[in-house]
Order: structure tokens, then C-alpha cells, then sequence
């Protein structure tokens, strides 16, 4: 079985700034994919970014990069000049051969103008 | 991206009665969708595993008899509250993966149910 644990229940993070979401998981599988989803007042999930276990170089994309410690089973997501678009609630997730994601318990993200 | 439907966006009905729940996805064949349940501000409750030609698996917990879920077609999974009380008021999503096990969840943009 796995878990994933976010430590963080909210954050909030000034216009302009730098977040770190922090990110925990276990698994005894081998091969697996991490993610961290953000869910925005619609509600509507939609992927931030990905990253594979296998892959020792950490996934970015544009103002959103991961900290991959795979050893320690750490995936935080930093999020690079926050906008209020990003006021959101991050999921991580994992996904192993099993085909389910596992989810954390969600962060909260307030963006301050 | 990969475009994953639900239909209603938003149900109220009476307790007692039966309520569907349709997910489609609108431009890739899923043999597999999941089934959740969200409070507010919580996290995703996976209840049910659906599987295209076969039956679906359920989350320890989750009464079968009460969430009937089809999936009818490469495309489409429906989710059945039957026999609806109140307590099952809350927001269900559904979600496809892509591609494989491994690849990205694509969600639908959830239903939400009132039960009065």
C-alpha cells in the first residue's frame, strides 16, 4: 500500500514570491509516478507536473519545479513567482502498476496581493 | 489535454430516490475509471475501481448495493447512488488515466449531490 503525507494543511505565499509545498510518500514498489494536482475553487483537478521515479533530474515546468529526494521519499513542489491564478488546493499523488493514485491530504494555498 | 466529462454538474433530489452519475472521455478510450468522493476542503476518497467488460472494484468500506457503477463502453462509466439519504450529499469526481497505469490522472469536473 502506499501513502503520501502533506505536512502543510494551508500556506499562503505573497504576489510575486517563491512556495515550497512539502511531501512525503511510502511504497514498497520500485516503479512509480509522483504528481501534484491543484484543484482551484472550480474544482476542477488538473495536473501541475510529473515526475518519474526512475529519473534522478527533477521535472519542471515554466514557474513550477519539484524537489525529488528519492532516498528520503520527499517531492516538494516550488512554485516561482506566484500569481493569484495559483490560489489553489495542491494534491500529491502517487501512481504504481496498481493503476490507483493515492492522494495527500491536500495544501491549501492563499496567494496575498 | 485529454478531456474527461461528467454529467449533471449539479443534482438535488429527494431521499429515496436513485441518482446517475455519467463520466465519458470525450477524446481517449479509458478500460479503466475511477470513481471518488470529496467533503470540502478534503482530500479524494477513491470508492470504486470501474472496469471496462468487467465488475467494478470497490474500496473497503463501500457499500456495493448502494453505488452501482457500469462501464458501459471504452467511454463511459456511470456511477448509480440508488436509494439516495442525505448523508450521501457530497462531491463525486471521476477520473481516467491515459496511456497507462502509470500516466497522469485526467478528472471530470465533478458532480455535486444534495440529497434533501
Amino acid at each position: 500500500a502506499q501513502t503520501v503525507t502533506q505536512s502543510q494543511p494551508e500556506m499562503s505565499v505573497q504576489e510575486a514570491e517563491t512556495v515550497t509545498l512539502s511531501c512525503t510518500y511510502d511504497t514498497s514498489e520500485s516503479d512509480y509516478y509522483l504528481f501534484w494536482y491543484k484543484q482551484p475553487p472550480s474544482r476542477q483537478m488538473i495536473l501541475v507536473i510529473r515526475q518519474e521515479a526512475y529519473k534522478q533530474q527533477n521535472a519542471t515546468e515554466n514557474r513550477f519545479s519539484v524537489n525529488f529526494q528519492k532516498a528520503a521519499k520527499s517531492f516538494s513542489l516550488k512554485i516561482s513567482d506566484s500569481q493569484l491564478g495559483d490560489a489553489a488546493m495542491y494534491f500529491c499523488a502517487i501512481n504504481t502498476n496498481a493503476g490507483k493514485s493515492t492522494f495527500g491530504d491536500g495544501t491549501t494555498l492563499t496567494v496575498k496581493p | 489535454g485529454a478531456v474527461v466529462s461528467q454529467h449533471p454538474s449539479r443534482v438535488i433530489c429527494k431521499s429515496g430516490t436513485s441518482v446517475k452519475i455519467e463520466c465519458r472521455s470525450l477524446d481517449f478510450q479509458a478500460t479503466t475509471m475511477f470513481w471518488y468522493r470529496q467533503f470540502p476542503k478534503q482530500s479524494l476518497m477513491l470508492m470504486a475501481t470501474s472496469n471496462e467488460g468487467s465488475k467494478a472494484t470497490y474500496e473497503q468500506g463501500v457499500e456495493k448495493d448502494k453505488f452501482l457503477i457500469n462501464h458501459a463502453s471504452l467511454t463511459l462509466s456511470t456511477l448509480t447512488v440508488t436509494s439516495a439519504h442525505p448523508e450521501d450529499s457530497s462531491f463525486y469526481i471521476c477520473s481516467a488515466p491515459r496511456g497507462g497505469f502509470y500516466n497522469e490522472q485526467f478528472f471530470g469536473p465533478g458532480t455535486r449531490l444534495t440529497v434533501l
